[in-house]
């Protein structure tokens, strides 16, 4: 079964620095996708970025960048220039695609606080 | 401005009472998901439906649960009965393009 690990239960911040999030998978698949997910103290679950894993080149979305690293089932959550609206859950997520797409897998989740 | 929509957001019941939250996808989405969220579990799927049929309710307590997607525009969660268990965040997804999943806002439900 795959496993999504983040190691990281809270992380904080200056606002207007950066800050990187991480997140480990286990997977035997080749072809996947993963994604980011904030979720703020509204509880909605947002969706921040997405990666193909058969995409060679780093997704980005404005402030935030992944750094995916497929040989090491890495795929770290970078956010610059972090701002107070930053402040949520993030959550780490897996889809293993083919015919069960949709099914996600979802890490812990690591608190982020963004300090003024 | 598309969304998923769900209701109630905020449920209080005692236990034994039937419980049902209901979620419009987003228009034109094909793929449906039910979660619940807790402190200790975490984020679990529950079931999903694809062209409004089940494909997958393996996360789902079958004996007290049951979901259903009567048309296009409404899913449905039921649980009969409640039990104190069940308190939880349940939110409904929908599944657009590129796997991507957009989560409605959730709701509360709380089996006293």
């Amino acid at each position: 079964a795959q496993t999504v690990t983040q190691s990281q239960p809270e992380m904080s911040v200056q606002e207007a620095e950066t800050v990187t999030l991480s997140c480990t998978y286990d997977t035997s698949e080749s072809n996947y996708y993963l994604f980011w997910y904030k979720q703020p103290p509204s509880r909605q679950m947002i969706l921040v970025i997405r990666q193909e894993a058969y995409k060679q080149q780093n997704a980005t979305e404005n402030r935030f960048s992944v750094n995916f690293q497929k040989a090491a089932k890495s795929f770290s959550l970078k956010i610059s220039d972090s701002q107070l609206g930053d402040t949520a859950m993030y959550f780490c997520a897996y889809d293993a695609g083919g015919t069960s797409y949709g099914k996600l897998t979802f890490g812990q989740g690591t608190i982020l606080t963004v300090h003024p | 401005d598309a969304r998923v929509t769900q209701t109630p957001r905020h449920k209080v019941t005692e236990m034994g009472q039937e419980v049902t939250m209901r979620c419009q996808p987003i228009l034109g989405h094909n793929t449906v998901f039910w979660y619940r969220q807790t402190m200790m579990q975490g984020l679990e799927l529950l079931a999903y439906f694809r062209n409004r049929a089940p494909l997958d309710d393996s996360g789902m307590p079958k004996d007290r649960f049951s979901a259903e997607m009567p048309d296009a525009t409404l899913a449905t969660l039921k649980i009969q009965p409640s039990e104190p268990r069940d308190s939880a965040v349940y939110f409904c997804a929908s599944g657009g393009s590129f796997y991507e999943q957009y989560f409605g806002p959730g709701t509360r439900l709380t089996v006293t």
